[in-house]
């Protein structure tokens, strides 16, 4: 079946990159995504990214997508507390169910 | 106003009782879905449905059961509560080949 990985923690100084990282294994999947969720809220898409790209760049966030791999991963540059949060990667075949990872919690230190 | 409501915000009962959580969207979507969400087990899908006529069960059913009444209303129930089904639960509803799914702001479940 499905399976997403990644890890749970990551700690990084305010002004630094971010790189969170995700592994999944359905080489089905269609549709790669990253979604954030902040304290007392529900999760909120960050971004997706088709699987016959390999990149995708909006503002501060860049996603890199290696498919042969089956590794994905959200690069946030000149992160700030107000990043902090748990960032889930999750992926579809479209038009189906998602599968989501557990989460990584991103802690931004001033 | 929210796009995707959830109701009650926060509950406690009783092991043994019926409770049931509901889901209100006005986003006009037809694929609805139920998760739960636990510390170090991340998002867990309990039940979704495409349509109204559709219901189908996700990896984590046993002990809850779905209705759905409406194209906007997805309500989830749990027929006789367990101190292990306290959790988060999240309502989502989603749209289009790329599946992005809306959230609710969930339900803080606590069972004594």
């Amino acid at each position: 079946g499905e399976d997403v990985e990644q890890s749970l923690f990551l700690s990084v100084r305010e002004g630094d990159s971010s790189v969170i990282n995700c592994t999944y294994t359905d080489s089905s999947s269609t549709y790669l995504y990253w979604y954030k969720q902040e304290p007392g809220a529900g999760l909120q898409l960050l971004t997706y990214i088709f699987s016959n790209m390999d990149m995708k760049q909006d503002q501060r966030l860049t996603v890199l997508l290696n498919k042969k791999d089956k590794h994905l991963s959200l690069r946030i540059a000149d992160t700030q507390t107000g990043d902090s949060a748990i960032y889930f990667c999750a992926e579809s075949r479209g038009y189906q169910k998602v599968t989501f990872g557990i989460g990584t919690k991103l802690q931004v230190i001033p | 106003d929210a796009d995707v409501t959830q109701t009650p915000r926060n509950r406690i009962t009783k092991t043994g009782k019926r409770i049931m959580l509901e889901c209100s969207q006005t986003k006009g979507h037809d694929r609805m879905y139920w998760y739960r969400q636990d510390p170090g087990l991340g998002l867990r899908l309990i039940y979704y449905s495409f349509d109204v006529k559709d219901i189908n069960k996700g990896e984590i059913s046993d002990g809850y059961s779905v209705s759905r009444q409406a194209q906007a209303k997805f309500s989830l129930s749990l027929e006789s509560a367990i101190p292990n089904q306290t959790a988060l639960y999240f309502c989502a509803t989603s749209e289009g080949q790329q599946e992005t799914q809306y959230f609710g702001p969930g339900t803080r479940l606590l069972v004594l």
